[in-house]
């Protein structure tokens, strides 16, 4: 079976310039959340989503949105892109919503602002 | 809030040397705790898990134990080989929420050399 997919692999973007990054849970997955990795450190928790709904929101400014859709694939999207937004985006996904559930996590989106 | 504090890295070793990664957490309530691996180039993985106070999570030969009095999860393995050289985050799951982020560490550089 497939793992978690993401797209695009690499991206690389001008500061000011909006970028979406897509994500595709494991078949059978409810839940996606997403992470943003700053080089040399751990993931941050961005958001949750599961059945449609954002059902969890870390720590982020407004510029940082994302939707599920009802094949529960999700984008992030970012606006008004700054240098520190540059960071690998790590999408994960799992059965249910709640802390218990195993998240697996794709490959992730390296994305560059210049 | 919750956070996870790991030790210090890069960490370097000889082949079938003993490997330990110093984990610990504060969280409120009653977390899961988690090591993931991440190999260069690739998203996360979960190398083990513990969701109780004592449990020991096991796998691939790395172990660790939920220690509540110290709120401690150790990464242990007794003879590590070049194919274990990766980052290894500590994560942590607060089952008080309702949904399921998780908290990482920084991340500690193993490199295993023959």
């Amino acid at each position: 079976d497939a793992g978690v997919t993401q797209s695009p692999t690499h991206l690389i973007k001008t500061r000011g310039q909006q970028v979406t990054l897509r994500c595709s849970p494991i078949s059978g997955h409810k839940s996606v959340s997403w992470y943003q990795q700053v080089l040399g450190q751990g993931p941050q928790f961005i958001f949750q989503y599961y059945e449609k709904e954002e059902r969890g929101r870390g720590n982020f400014p407004d510029r940082f949105s994302a939707r599920q859709f009802p094949n529960y694939s999700s984008e992030l999207n970012v606006n008004a892109l700054l240098l520190g937004d540059s960071a690998l985006y790590l999408c994960a996904s799992s059965l249910g919503q709640g802390s218990y559930n195993e998240q697996f996590f794709g490959p992730g989106t390296r994305l560059t602002v210049l | 809030g919750d956070s996870v504090t790991q030790m210090e890295g890069p960490v370097t070793l000889s082949e079938e040397a003993f490997l330990t990664i110093n984990c610990t957490y504060t969280a409120t309530g009653y977390p899961s705790l988690f090591w993931y691996v991440q190999y260069p180039g690739e998203g996360l993985q979960l190398l083990l898990k513990a969701t109780k106070a004592d449990d020991k999570g096991s796998n691939k030969g790395f172990e660790a134990t939920y220690r509540k009095e110290t709120t401690s999860f150790h990464l242990e393995k007794g003879s590590v080989q070049v194919s274990d050289s990766a980052v290894y985050f500590c994560a942590l799951s607060d089952g008080g929420t309702s949904y399921g982020k998780l908290t990482f560490g920084q991340g500690t550089i193993l490199t295993v050399h023959p």
